[in-house]
């Protein structure tokens, strides 16, 4: 059964910590890993796509990595305004499907 | 480039009655578009992945009578909640695919606001 798992839950961190945080995968087979940011009553904005083991990509303080089994989002010297939750999901090489399976996000508090 | 337009943002409805919650693909023509619900602190499940012209697919244990779903242009899919009771309250998201393009040269998905439905 496929299965995305993300960690931690939540994560506080003071303005500057930098941190990672973890989507572990179990897939039958993966087309494309994404990463979403989404603030509180509002729809998942678009971060990144990765598609294969050892691809990285990197957009202001973030930065995507993937491996075999898992993903990971850097966050570097955040700032307040990063606070969101941030989600993984994956689209998995099935035929007919194009649809993305969620993990259940990990709460970022970025405090001043 | 890429928007996708979800309303209205929020309803509170009686139990018993019906809402329509529109999903607009505002530059791009889209499909397929994909509706999602979102209980508090959990993640996004998706419900029925939406075809223009044709029926939509339905997730197992998603009642497609209760939900239906219209995509009638290449730009528009609405999804309405019949007969809402209490434990419809949740929140509805739409998403359709991104247009490749210079912004988006990666596969990817664009999604709505979202719509907050309260049962009453």
């Amino acid at each position: 059964e496929d299965q995305v798992t993300q960690s931690p839950e939540a994560l506080r961190l003071q303005e500057g910590e930098s941190s990672s945080l973890n989507c572990s995968y179990t897939v039958s087979g993966l087309r494309g890993l994404f990463w979403y940011r989404q603030d509180p009553g509002k729809g998942p904005e678009f971060l990144f796509t990765l598609y294969s083991a050892g691809e990285e990509k990197e957009k202001e303080r973030l930065k995507a990595t993937l491996t075999k089994k898992e993903s990971f989002l850097h966050i570097t010297a955040p700032k307040p305004e990063d606070s969101a939750t941030y989600l993984c999901a994956v689209q998995v090489v099935q035929t007919g499907a194009n649809n993305l399976f969620f993990g259940t996000g990990t709460r970022l508090t970025v405090i001043p | 480039g890429a928007v996708v337009s979800q309303h209205p943002s929020w309803v509170i409805c009686k139990s018993g009655t019906s809402v329509k919650i529109e999903c607009r693909s505002l530059d791009f023509q889209a499909t397929t578009m994909f509706w999602y619900r979102q209980f508090p602190k959990q993640s996004l499940m998706l419900m029925a992945t939406s075809n223009e012209g044709s029926k939509a697919t339905y997730e197992q244990g998603v009642e497609k009578d209760k939900f239906l779903i219209n995509h009638a242009s290449l730009t528009l899919s609405t999804l309405t909640v019949t007969s809402a009771h209490p434990e419809d309250s949740s929140f509805y998201i739409c998403s359709a695919r991104t247009p490749l393009s210079s912004l988006h040269p990666h596969r990817a998905y664009t999604f709505g606001s979202g719509t907050r439905l309260t049962v009453v």
